[in-house]
């Protein structure tokens, strides 16, 4: 079996500041990654994943996330953030078992302040 | 745009109703799957289909249905509908089974009073 936890379901930040949005899975085998990202009134659109290789991923605007095995984490980064970037957040694993139907994390919702 | 479409975008009924939400994936995925997204159970998946025929079930309940049609549309079926089925039901698509990228679309809203 596979699940998501995403640590935090808010994180606000300033305009221009550091984030970083928390995500740890649980699975006994190879697993795929993922971070979709939500705007208001929208679907889910993907902004990274990891399948294998290199364990920093970096994906559209740029957000990148590091999967560590050790830990079983793939948190999001961002060095600098904008309003636009305001969205919920979804984690996602899947590959356990040979499924590749996606586990999601309930989301965390960012809030970029001016 | 992901290149999937989903009809209709919202949708108000009443208790005890039938509704019928539509998806078009990307040209050229085979994979269709159907997820259901409410703030007491955040994303769920609720049911694949690839190329026709169902592939996997998720929490779907007896009273859904879903099928994938010759032209690779699907149709998500929700019958005798109860207030909590209210919720944004999504249609994702992949180019097969195997596709480890689903792209989503847009979301039905669904609002039963």
């Amino acid at each position: 079996a596979q699940s998501v936890t995403q640590l935090d379901s808010q994180v606000p930040v300033f305009e221009e500041a550091p984030v970083e949005l928390r995500c740890n899975y649980s699975s006994s085998v190879s697993v795929y990654l993922f971070w979709y990202v939500q705007y208001p009134n929208q679907g889910l659109q993907l902004l990274l994943k990891y399948l294998s290789g290199s364990t920093l991923v970096k994906g559209i605007n740029g957000f990148e996330a590091e999967f560590n095995k050790s830990q079983t984490s793939f948190h999001l980064r961002k060095p600098s953030v904008h309003i636009s970037d305001t969205a919920e957040y979804f984690c996602a694993v899947s590959g356990a078992g040979g499924s590749y139907i996606p586990t999601f994390g309930r989301g965390t919702s960012l809030i970029v302040h001016p | 745009d992901s290149g999937v479409t989903q009809t209709p975008k919202h949708l108000i009924t009443a208790t005890g109703q039938r509704v019928t939400l539509r998806c078009s994936p990307r040209s050229g995925d085979l994979s269709v799957y159907w997820y259901q997204q409410s703030l007491d159970q955040g994303l769920q998946f609720l049911i694949q289909y690839y190329n026709g025929e169902e592939r996997a079930k998720g929490n779907i309940l007896e009273r859904f249905s879903a099928q994938q049609f010759p032209d690779l549309h699907s149709e998500l079926n929700l019958s005798s509908l109860e207030l909590g089925d209210s919720a944004l039901y999504f249609c994702a698509s992949s180019v097969s089974v195997a596709q480890e990228t689903q792209y989503f679309g847009p979301g039905t809203r669904l609002l039963v009073l």
